[in-house]
């Protein structure tokens, strides 16, 4: 609906396993941004790329990786993640740094 | 530290009356604000935005009031319908200071009685 799309829209893992969450937007925008939404918590910015380069990481933990293949893919991998990493991770897209952004549906997040 | 918070974490309305969601912020060199909104399932979704050159703004049934002297925002939902039934969420940029990056607020959920 917002042009921007997350796959998968769920995922459960263990703290042992590999994955990736893929983020793709259908509108132009030269920006993307990871959010993490936890219950109870304001929405937390993770990264943030501006034509493909990284302009900004919130202090993120290193067992999430992001990757930015192109203006229009963002990727989130994920690696020995603990269980109070469980949350919605949501993708948004805006046209340059500074406009409105843009939000996927999010990939809930499970980590056993 | 700057921060955007909600006055009030829940909000419950008759349907057709018309809803005020407040938020406040604290970094007055914020200058753009939008109002989010989040059904359940589903991404936050864009419902109107306002710079700082400006005190009001309206949409299709939302206006958003910004009172910097306070510092201050608000989302006025005319006529509330159940579709209206969400989280809102305010967010505040500060484009030279932050990057443009956005810093949201808690929340505050929406519910409409029929």
């Amino acid at each position: 609906e917002t042009g921007v799309t997350q796959t998968p829209r769920h995922l459960v893992m263990g703290m042992t396993n590999k994955k990736s969450l893929k983020c793709e937007q259908h509108l132009g925008h030269n920006a993307m941004y990871w959010y993490k939404q936890s219950a109870k918590k304001p929405l937390e910015l993770m990264f943030v790329y501006n034509f493909k380069e990284q302009t900004e990481n919130n202090s993120v933990p290193s067992r999430f990786s992001p990757e930015c293949p192109n203006s229009s893919h963002l990727f989130l991998h994920l690696h020995t993640l603990q269980p109070e990493d469980s949350a919605l991770y949501l993708c948004a897209s805006s046209q340059d740094i500074g406009n409105e952004q843009f939000f996927g549906p999010g990939t809930r997040l499970t980590v056993l | 530290g700057e921060n955007v918070g909600l006055h009030l974490p829940t909000l419950s309305v008759q349907e057709g009356d018309n809803s005020i969601i407040n938020c406040a912020y604290s970094n007055s060199a914020s200058d753009y604000f939008i109002w989010y909104k989040q059904e359940s399932g589903k991404g936050p979704q864009f419902i109107i935005d306002i710079r700082s050159n400006m005190d009001k703004r309206q949409g299709q049934r939302v206006t958003v009031l910004l009172n910097k002297t306070v510092k201050h925002l608000s989302l006025q939902i005319a006529a509330t319908q159940p579709g209206d039934s969400a989280v809102y969420f305010c967010a505040e940029m500060n484009y030279g200071g932050s990057q443009g990056n956005l810093i949201f607020g808690k929340g505050t959920k929406l519910s409409v009685k029929p």
